[in-house]
């Protein structure tokens, strides 16, 4: 069974500029996270969908991230513009539906400069 | 809201030593606990899991875990780590009534093993 996959997987870009990441859950999961881990911390979750509803995203910075999930099946997240702050691993996870183990993947490492 | 704590930032043990984690929580009810390992520039990993049962959790790679609602407590352990064990250790908690949603994670433990 393949993984999570994301890509890219290192992005360098200067502030106030714009990035995108990319996100292929595990197919059949309906469940899709986004996560940021900044250096020296755990992961915090950013969004959460269902399908390609939203259920949780309380802890996105609405005014500069935005993510979707058109399709209920991959998924992006959008930093525009970016700060030096947001330099961190943006992870994804899927799990089979709410609730149940999440499947993390290798993570996008951002240099913001 | 509840939260995460691991004590310890940096932890050395000897090859073939017996290994702790600590992991305190702070939940409001039965929590939902897990232990993640994460390894450079990889994703995490589920070592194991905690919903109910049995406070003793056996997880893969020879850890365990044990839940201590009185201490607020999900102590990882190992009797015996190897090289490959190096690595960071995140334990976390699911939200109120979401399972394994919503997981709140403390900054890790690094996992420094000599030979």
């Amino acid at each position: 069974e393949a993984g999570v996959a994301q890509s890219p997987r290192y992005k360098i870009i200067e502030k106030r500029q714009s990035v995108a990441f990319w996100c292929n859950p595990i197919s059949g999961h309906a469940t899709l996270y986004w996560y940021q881990q900044i250096l020296g911390q755990g992961p915090k979750l950013l969004i959460q969908f269902q399908n390609n509803g939203v259920v949780d995203d309380s802890q996105l910075p609405k005014d500069r991230f935005s993510a979707e999930r058109l399709k209920g099946v991959d998924s992006t997240l959008k930093i525009q513009p970016a700060k030096l702050e947001d330099s961190a691993v943006y992870l994804c996870a899927s799990s089979a539906t709410q609730g149940t183990e999440q499947y993390f993947g290798p993570g996008t490492r951002l240099t913001v400069t | 809201a509840q939260s995460v704590t691991q004590p310890d930032i940096h932890i050395t043990v000897s090859e073939g030593a017996s290994l702790e984690l600590r992991c305190n929580y702070s939940y409001g009810a039965t929590p939902y606990l897990f232990w993640y390992v994460q390894s450079p520039g990889q994703g995490l990993q589920l070592l194991l899991k905690y919903f109910s049962g049995d406070t003793l959790v056996q997880g893969i790679k020879g850890f365990e875990a044990e839940f201590k609602r009185s201490q607020s407590s999900f102590n990882l352990r190992k009797p015996s780590v190897h090289w490959s064990d190096a690595a960071e250790y995140f334990c976390a908690v699911g939200k109120p009534g979401g399972g394994a949603d919503g997981l709140t994670f403390g900054k890790g433990t690094h996992l420094i093993i000599q030979p």
